[in-house]
Protein backbone atom coordinates (compact mmCIF):
# COMPACT_ATOMS: atom_id res chain seq x y z
CA UNK A 1 0.00 0.00 0.00
CA UNK A 2 1.08 3.58 -0.48
CA UNK A 3 1.89 5.84 2.08
CA UNK A 4 2.97 9.49 2.33
CA UNK A 5 4.50 10.74 5.53
CA UNK A 6 5.56 14.42 6.19
CA UNK A 7 6.85 13.90 10.00
CA UNK A 8 7.26 18.18 10.23
CA UNK A 9 3.05 19.35 11.95
CA UNK A 10 4.72 22.58 12.08
CA UNK A 11 7.39 25.46 10.61
CA UNK A 12 8.17 28.36 10.97
CA UNK A 13 10.73 30.75 8.95
CA UNK A 14 11.66 34.46 8.75
CA UNK A 15 10.34 36.46 5.22
CA UNK A 16 12.85 36.12 2.24
CA UNK A 17 14.36 32.97 3.61
CA UNK A 18 14.09 29.62 2.16
CA UNK A 19 12.67 26.82 3.94
CA UNK A 20 12.49 23.12 3.11
CA UNK A 21 9.41 20.77 4.02
CA UNK A 22 9.87 17.34 4.11
CA UNK A 23 7.95 14.43 2.26
CA UNK A 24 9.00 10.70 2.43
CA UNK A 25 6.84 8.23 0.80
CA UNK A 26 5.95 3.95 0.62
CA UNK A 27 5.51 2.39 -2.61
CA UNK A 28 6.22 -0.77 -4.45
CA UNK A 29 4.93 1.16 -7.39
CA UNK A 30 7.64 1.60 -10.09
CA UNK A 31 6.23 4.27 -12.00
CA UNK A 32 4.31 7.03 -9.97
CA UNK A 33 3.69 10.67 -9.05
CA UNK A 34 5.08 13.03 -6.50
CA UNK A 35 2.96 16.57 -6.03
CA UNK A 36 2.86 19.17 -3.45
CA UNK A 37 -0.11 21.33 -2.76
CA UNK A 38 -1.05 24.57 -0.75
CA UNK A 39 -3.89 24.83 1.44
CA UNK A 40 -4.64 28.22 2.75
CA UNK A 41 -6.90 28.96 5.45
CA UNK A 42 -9.91 29.81 2.84
CA UNK A 43 -9.79 25.74 2.10
CA UNK A 44 -8.66 25.37 -1.24
CA UNK A 45 -6.01 22.98 -2.84
CA UNK A 46 -3.64 24.60 -4.93
CA UNK A 47 -1.54 22.83 -7.05
CA UNK A 48 2.14 23.62 -6.91
CA UNK A 49 4.75 20.85 -8.00
CA UNK A 50 5.08 17.93 -9.79
CA UNK A 51 7.63 15.09 -10.42
CA UNK A 52 7.66 12.20 -12.29
CA UNK A 53 9.51 9.04 -10.50
CA UNK A 54 11.03 8.28 -13.98
CA UNK A 55 12.39 12.48 -14.06
CA UNK A 56 15.91 12.79 -13.59
CA UNK A 57 16.05 16.65 -12.89
CA UNK A 58 14.05 17.83 -10.15
CA UNK A 59 10.84 19.80 -11.05
CA UNK A 60 11.06 23.65 -10.31
CA UNK A 61 7.95 26.12 -10.55
CA UNK A 62 9.34 29.46 -10.00
CA UNK A 63 10.11 30.08 -6.06
CA UNK A 64 9.31 26.15 -5.63
CA UNK A 65 11.46 23.24 -6.47
CA UNK A 66 11.61 20.00 -5.41
CA UNK A 67 14.35 17.46 -4.28
CA UNK A 68 13.88 14.42 -5.20
CA UNK A 69 15.78 11.32 -4.17
CA UNK A 70 14.39 8.28 -4.93
CA UNK A 71 16.52 6.04 -3.38
CA UNK A 72 15.57 7.18 -0.52
CA UNK A 73 11.95 7.94 -1.42
CA UNK A 74 12.42 11.56 -0.72
CA UNK A 75 10.45 14.70 -2.36
CA UNK A 76 11.22 17.33 -0.17
CA UNK A 77 9.81 21.15 -0.92
CA UNK A 78 11.53 23.85 -1.22
CA UNK A 79 10.47 27.13 -0.94
CA UNK A 80 13.28 30.04 -1.26
CA UNK A 81 12.82 33.58 -0.56
CA UNK A 82 9.70 33.09 1.28
CA UNK A 83 6.98 35.69 1.22
CA UNK A 84 4.19 36.13 3.98
CA UNK A 85 1.52 35.03 1.77
CA UNK A 86 3.28 31.51 1.75
CA UNK A 87 1.85 30.97 5.29
CA UNK A 88 -0.36 28.00 4.75
CA UNK A 89 -0.62 24.41 5.38
CA UNK A 90 1.63 22.62 2.73
CA UNK A 91 0.66 18.36 1.52
CA UNK A 92 2.71 16.26 -0.01
CA UNK A 93 1.44 13.64 -1.83
CA UNK A 94 1.59 11.00 -4.51
CA UNK A 95 -0.36 8.52 -7.44
CA UNK A 96 0.47 5.56 -8.58
CA UNK A 97 0.34 5.37 -13.00
CA UNK A 98 -1.77 3.25 -13.96
CA UNK A 99 -1.82 0.50 -17.18
CA UNK A 100 -2.83 2.77 -19.34
CA UNK A 101 -0.42 5.56 -18.22
CA UNK A 102 -2.61 8.14 -16.79
CA UNK A 103 -2.39 8.88 -12.39
CA UNK A 104 -5.31 7.70 -10.31
CA UNK A 105 -6.09 9.12 -7.14
CA UNK A 106 -3.84 11.26 -5.00
CA UNK A 107 -2.52 9.59 -1.74
CA UNK A 108 -2.03 12.65 1.20
CA UNK A 109 0.28 13.16 3.42
CA UNK A 110 -1.09 14.45 6.81
CA UNK A 111 0.39 18.15 5.68
CA UNK A 112 3.15 20.72 7.51
CA UNK A 113 1.69 24.27 8.67
CA UNK A 114 3.73 26.82 7.74
CA UNK A 115 4.10 29.89 9.58
CA UNK A 116 6.20 33.09 7.79
CA UNK A 117 7.51 35.47 9.85
CA UNK A 118 8.22 39.12 9.25
CA UNK B 1 -11.81 27.73 -18.02
CA UNK B 2 -13.50 27.86 -15.25
CA UNK B 3 -12.98 25.99 -12.03
CA UNK B 4 -14.29 23.17 -10.59
CA UNK B 5 -17.82 24.65 -8.59
CA UNK B 6 -19.18 23.11 -5.28
CA UNK B 7 -21.86 23.87 -3.70
CA UNK B 8 -23.01 24.49 -0.48
CA UNK B 9 -20.31 25.82 1.30
CA UNK B 10 -20.98 25.08 4.21
CA UNK B 11 -23.87 22.98 6.20
CA UNK B 12 -24.66 22.52 9.77
CA UNK B 13 -26.53 19.70 10.00
CA UNK B 14 -28.03 17.92 13.46
CA UNK B 15 -26.61 13.94 13.70
CA UNK B 16 -29.19 11.51 11.79
CA UNK B 17 -30.23 14.00 9.10
CA UNK B 18 -29.39 13.74 5.40
CA UNK B 19 -26.99 16.36 3.81
CA UNK B 20 -26.10 16.40 -0.14
CA UNK B 21 -23.38 17.68 -1.55
CA UNK B 22 -22.62 19.07 -5.35
CA UNK B 23 -19.99 18.77 -7.66
CA UNK B 24 -19.35 20.63 -11.20
CA UNK B 25 -15.58 19.66 -12.67
CA UNK B 26 -13.94 21.43 -15.46
CA UNK B 27 -15.84 21.07 -18.26
CA UNK B 28 -14.59 17.64 -20.33
CA UNK B 29 -12.44 16.15 -17.60
CA UNK B 30 -13.52 12.20 -17.36
CA UNK B 31 -12.52 11.82 -13.78
CA UNK B 32 -13.96 13.29 -10.87
CA UNK B 33 -12.64 12.48 -7.21
CA UNK B 34 -14.73 12.85 -3.71
CA UNK B 35 -12.28 13.51 -0.82
CA UNK B 36 -13.14 14.08 3.14
CA UNK B 37 -10.67 15.84 5.16
CA UNK B 38 -11.06 15.91 8.40
CA UNK B 39 -9.70 18.70 10.88
CA UNK B 40 -5.74 18.50 10.66
CA UNK B 41 -5.71 15.29 8.42
CA UNK B 42 -4.86 15.45 4.51
CA UNK B 43 -7.43 14.53 2.27
CA UNK B 44 -8.68 10.76 2.21
CA UNK B 45 -10.40 9.73 -1.00
CA UNK B 46 -13.88 8.36 -1.12
CA UNK B 47 -14.88 7.72 -4.48
CA UNK B 48 -13.47 8.01 -7.75
CA UNK B 49 -15.40 8.40 -10.82
CA UNK B 50 -14.56 7.77 -14.65
CA UNK B 51 -17.13 9.46 -16.99
CA UNK B 52 -20.22 7.92 -14.96
CA UNK B 53 -19.17 4.87 -13.55
CA UNK B 54 -17.42 3.99 -10.52
CA UNK B 55 -12.84 3.23 -10.05
CA UNK B 56 -12.98 3.06 -6.50
CA UNK B 57 -15.29 3.28 -3.94
CA UNK B 58 -13.03 1.25 -0.93
CA UNK B 59 -13.11 3.96 1.28
CA UNK B 60 -16.56 5.09 1.12
CA UNK B 61 -18.53 3.80 3.99
CA UNK B 62 -21.64 2.52 2.24
CA UNK B 63 -24.36 2.15 4.86
CA UNK B 64 -24.69 5.74 5.10
CA UNK B 65 -22.46 7.62 2.29
CA UNK B 66 -23.50 7.65 -1.36
CA UNK B 67 -22.36 9.31 -4.43
CA UNK B 68 -23.80 9.18 -8.48
CA UNK B 69 -22.60 10.99 -11.21
CA UNK B 70 -25.15 10.25 -13.95
CA UNK B 71 -24.51 11.79 -17.73
CA UNK B 72 -21.00 11.93 -16.62
CA UNK B 73 -20.65 15.39 -15.63
CA UNK B 74 -21.95 16.92 -12.65
CA UNK B 75 -21.95 14.55 -9.19
CA UNK B 76 -24.06 14.67 -5.53
CA UNK B 77 -22.42 13.15 -2.72
CA UNK B 78 -25.10 12.39 0.58
CA UNK B 79 -24.64 10.85 3.45
CA UNK B 80 -27.66 9.76 5.34
CA UNK B 81 -27.75 9.30 8.31
CA UNK B 82 -25.01 11.86 9.30
CA UNK B 83 -22.83 11.19 12.65
CA UNK B 84 -20.73 13.11 14.75
CA UNK B 85 -17.78 12.03 13.22
CA UNK B 86 -18.74 13.11 9.40
CA UNK B 87 -17.72 16.23 10.19
CA UNK B 88 -14.78 17.56 7.66
CA UNK B 89 -14.19 19.10 4.55
CA UNK B 90 -15.89 17.52 1.32
CA UNK B 91 -13.28 18.45 -1.65
CA UNK B 92 -14.31 17.73 -5.32
CA UNK B 93 -11.37 17.47 -7.75
CA UNK B 94 -11.40 16.52 -11.35
CA UNK B 95 -8.81 15.81 -13.55
CA UNK B 96 -8.26 15.54 -17.29
CA UNK B 97 -5.15 14.42 -19.33
CA UNK B 98 -1.36 13.65 -17.17
CA UNK B 99 -1.64 15.25 -13.64
CA UNK B 100 -3.78 17.98 -14.20
CA UNK B 101 -6.14 17.63 -10.77
CA UNK B 102 -8.24 21.14 -9.98
CA UNK B 103 -9.83 21.22 -6.51
CA UNK B 104 -12.96 23.14 -5.40
CA UNK B 105 -13.30 25.03 -2.77
CA UNK B 106 -14.96 22.32 -0.71
CA UNK B 107 -17.83 22.32 1.18
CA UNK B 108 -17.25 22.37 5.80
CA UNK B 109 -20.11 19.98 7.09
CA UNK B 110 -20.45 20.57 10.88
CA UNK B 111 -22.59 17.61 12.28
CA UNK B 112 -24.13 18.48 15.78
Amino acid sequence: AQKITQTQPGMFVQEKEAVTLDCTYDTSDQSYGLFWYKQPSSGEMIFLIYQGSYDEQNATEGRYSLNFQKARKSANLVISASQLGDSAMYFCAMSPRGISGGYNKLIFGAGTRLAVHP
Amino acid sequence: EAGVAQSPRYKIIEKRQSVAFWCNPISGHATLYWYQQILGQGPKLLIQFQNNGVVDDSQLPKDRFSAERLKGVDSTLKIQPAKLEDSAVYLCASKGNNYGYTFGSGTRLTVV
